[in-house]
């Protein structure tokens, strides 16, 4: 079936370092990626996307790369700042009947330290 | 702009009773999608909508039934809650399919 795990359930980085966030999905087909980044208590927020024919998409301080290669995603953030703290889920897209799904991965948490 | 709007945002349910979580938006989006999030976990999704009366299942719809009459809105209804469907419920809506999904802040359900 499909699956979309994370590597890391946790990271800990220093303010100003850059971190990476990485991503693992098991459906070859799938041919759109997205990111998001739930803080505590509210519904995750949309950060980035990627779409299977592209290797690498930049954003403001983040980058997501896709390996199709090794089915790999991996989410890039500059400078991390402590706002960046929270919880940073990838999600695969998957054809329905109707429409799309996303299957999500379990999540990282992302801890930053001043 | 609201965007996607969930109420209630907090509930604690007796077993067996019912209820229905309210989800509006007004983005004007085709595609409406019920998820519920277990702790530590990811989202998984319970039904979705690609239009105004047209709804289907998503990977855990048991025990769930939903409606969309607008485009505005999308209500999930609980009939017979049990224990096992504690656990904080989002919504979301995106414009076509392959789109980013807007969520709302969710209602946190606990049935006891």
């Amino acid at each position: 079936g499909e699956s979309v795990g994370l590597h890391l359930p946790t990271l800990s980085v220093q303010e100003g370092d850059n971190s990476i966030i990485n991503c693992a999905y098991s459906n070859s087909a799938s041919d759109y990626f997205i990111w998001y980044k739930q803080e505590s208590g509210k519904g995750p927020q949309f950060i980035i996307d990627i779409r299977s024919n592209m290797d690498k998409r930049q954003g403001q301080r983040v980058t997501v790369l896709l390996n199709k290669t090794v089915k790999h995603l991996s989410l890039q953030i500059a400078a991390t700042q402590p706002g960046d703290s929270a919880v940073y889920f990838c999600a695969e897209n998957s054809a329905m009947e109707y429409g799309n799904k996303l299957v999500f991965g379990s999540g990282t948490i992302l801890r930053v330290k001043s | 702009n609201a965007g996607v709007t969930q109420t209630p945002k907090f509930r604690i349910l007796k077993i067996g009773q019912s209820m229905t979580l309210q989800c509006t938006q007004d983005m004007n989006h085709n595609y409406m999608y019920w998820y519920r999030q277990d702790p530590g976990m990811g989202l998984k999704l319970i039904y979705y909508s690609v239009g105004a009366g047209i709804t289907d299942k998503g990977e855990v719809p048991n025990g769930y039934n939903v409606s969309r009459s607008t485009t505005e809105d999308f209500p999930l209804r609980l009939e017979l809650a049990a224990p096992s469907q504690t656990s904080v419920y989002f919504c979301a809506s995106s414009l076509q399919g392959i789109q980013p999904q807007h969520f709302g802040d969710g209602t946190r359900l606990s049935i006891l």
